[in-house]
């Protein structure tokens, strides 16, 4: 069975453009969450996805946004990029809700210049 | 909100030693999991405990929660090369549904 897969998996950005991350989860899970990683913050909940519905959010500004396709397949998008949002983006998927068991990607690196 | 702490924030160690990681939680935890991640990789699940006292080990590793569900350990016996990378204690996040609340990580260099 493929892992989760992320694309990009490395990107560099210019402040003030948007940027669009891709995740594709293990057949057949249905959940998928986002996490952001930095050296400062460590790894900090972004959201997660359930049936194309977003069940939960975490304290990030609106320029973070997501959504999630009938396949499972999940995108994440940050708008107006900062040089905060350098980070490592990870997607994880479950195959069902409620667990904290996850299954993760390898990421995407973006680094905003 | 919940914040986890972890203990220490790396470690070196020679092959063959034992070696222990803490994660201590400022509330109750009620799910804590371990993961282990290879520098600049995604993470992987190593174990989840829910109950005080519980204990579980999987090959050459040993996780524990505390009776009070407020802080756990990771052992690692006779380490390996392939035990280096780091490890993260992650707790859900009652205010999020099962977000988790990750750690800071605890950094683990293995040498020969």
């Amino acid at each position: 069975k493929a892992g989760v897969t992320q694309t990009p998996r490395y990107l560099i950005k210019t402040r003030g453009q948007q940027v669009t991350l891709s995740c594709s989860p293990i057949s057949g899970h249905r959940s998928v969450s986002w996490y952001q990683q930095t050296p400062g913050q460590g790894l900090q909940f972004l959201f997660e996805y359930f049936s194309e519905t977003q069940r939960n959010k975490g304290n990030f500004p609106g320029r973070f946004s997501g959504r999630q396709f009938s396949n499972s397949r999940s995108e994440m998008n940050v708008s107006t990029l900062e040089l905060g949002d350098s980070a490592l983006y990870l997607c994880a998927s479950s195959p069902q809700v409620n667990t904290g068991e996850l299954f993760f990607g390898e990421g995407s690196r973006l680094t905003v210049l | 909100s919940q914040e986890l702490e972890q203990s220490p924030q790396s470690l070196i160690v020679q092959e063959g030693k034992n070696l222990t990681i803490n994660c201590t939680s400022s509330k109750t935890l009620y799910g804590l999991y371990w993961y282990k991640q290879k520098y600049g990789e995604g993470l992987i699940f190593l174990m989840m405990l829910q109950k005080g006292g519980e204990e579980k080990s999987h090959e050459k590793i040993t996780a524990k929660l505390d009776e009070k569900k407020q802080q756990s350990s990771l052992h690692i016996t006779a380490s390996q090369p392939s035990h280096a990378g780091i490890y993260l204690c992650g707790a859900e996040n009652s205010n999020s549904g099962y977000a988790l609340n990750f750690g800071k990580g605890t950094s683990l260099l293995v040498t020969p």
